[in-house]
């Protein structure tokens, strides 16, 4: 069964330092994975999409990475600001055909002062 | 360039009613996929439209059901509401399908809820 699992399911962490948030899947066979940021009563917004041959992408101050070996990826987040804080979503593509994406629960970051 | 428009914003309705929401894709999208989102759940697809066409559908009974216009446009319709309805519905546009390498966008969502 195709699976994304995220977590911690909820981090919070001082403005200023850094975090990194894990996903792990059973999707097959792969063809991208994709980070999403989601703001409260809002959808979700793209922060980067990767293939298996892509190790690392970044977007000002996240970074993605993929071991598509491990069937792993990490979001890192820089310098956090308050702004940051959100739910951050894994979302994996099965195959380049008709499949529908395969999400993650999330995990919700909250930024503090 | 306008983003994906869905309306209404928010909605209150009781058990057993109906209702259609809407989804406008972003101009030369042709591919309309339908979320519905609660806390406890995340992200639950619904059914995927590209070009008039349902492509996929995901595990929700047939209460649920959606179609798309020849411009893209795309409703769903939920009958006879239950309490466990209440969610955020998502729709995302996509130029190809959902699935690919391809940019998915999402729209704000309308917020459901029925009482």
């Amino acid at each position: 069964k195709n699976q994304v699992e995220q977590s911690p399911q909820s981090l919070i962490i001082l403005e200023g330092k850094n975090c990194t948030l894990q996903c792990n899947y059973t999707v097959s066979p792969f063809s991208n994975l994709r980070w999403y940021k989601q703001d409260t009563g809002r959808g979700p917004v793209s922060l980067t999409i990767m293939t298996f041959s892509e190790n690392t992408k970044s977007n000002g101050r996240y970074t993605a990475t993929l071991d598509a070996d491990t069937k792993q990826s990490s979001l890192h987040i820089t310098a956090s600001q308050l702004s940051d804080s959100a739910s951050y979503i894994c979302v994996v593509s099965a195959d380049s055909g008709n499949t529908p994406l395969v999400f993650g629960k999330g995990t919700r970051l909250s930024v503090i002062a | 360039k306008a983003g994906v428009t869905q309306t209404p914003r928010y909605l209150i309705k009781t058990r057993g009613q109906q209702v259609t929401l809407s989804c406008s894709p972003i101009s030369g999208h042709r591919s309309v996929s339908w979320y519905q989102q609660t806390p406890g759940q995340g992200l639950q697809f619904l059914f995927e439209y590209f070009s008039e066409t349902q492509r996929n559908k995901g595990n929700f009974p047939g209460r649920f059901s959606g179609r798309q216009f020849s411009n893209s446009r795309s409703e769903m319709n939920v009958s006879t509401l239950e309490l466990g309805d209440s969610a955020l519905y998502l729709c995302a546009s996509s130029l190809a399908s959902a699935g690919g390498y391809t940019e998915a966008f999402f729209g704000q969502g309308t917020r459901l809820t029925v009482v």
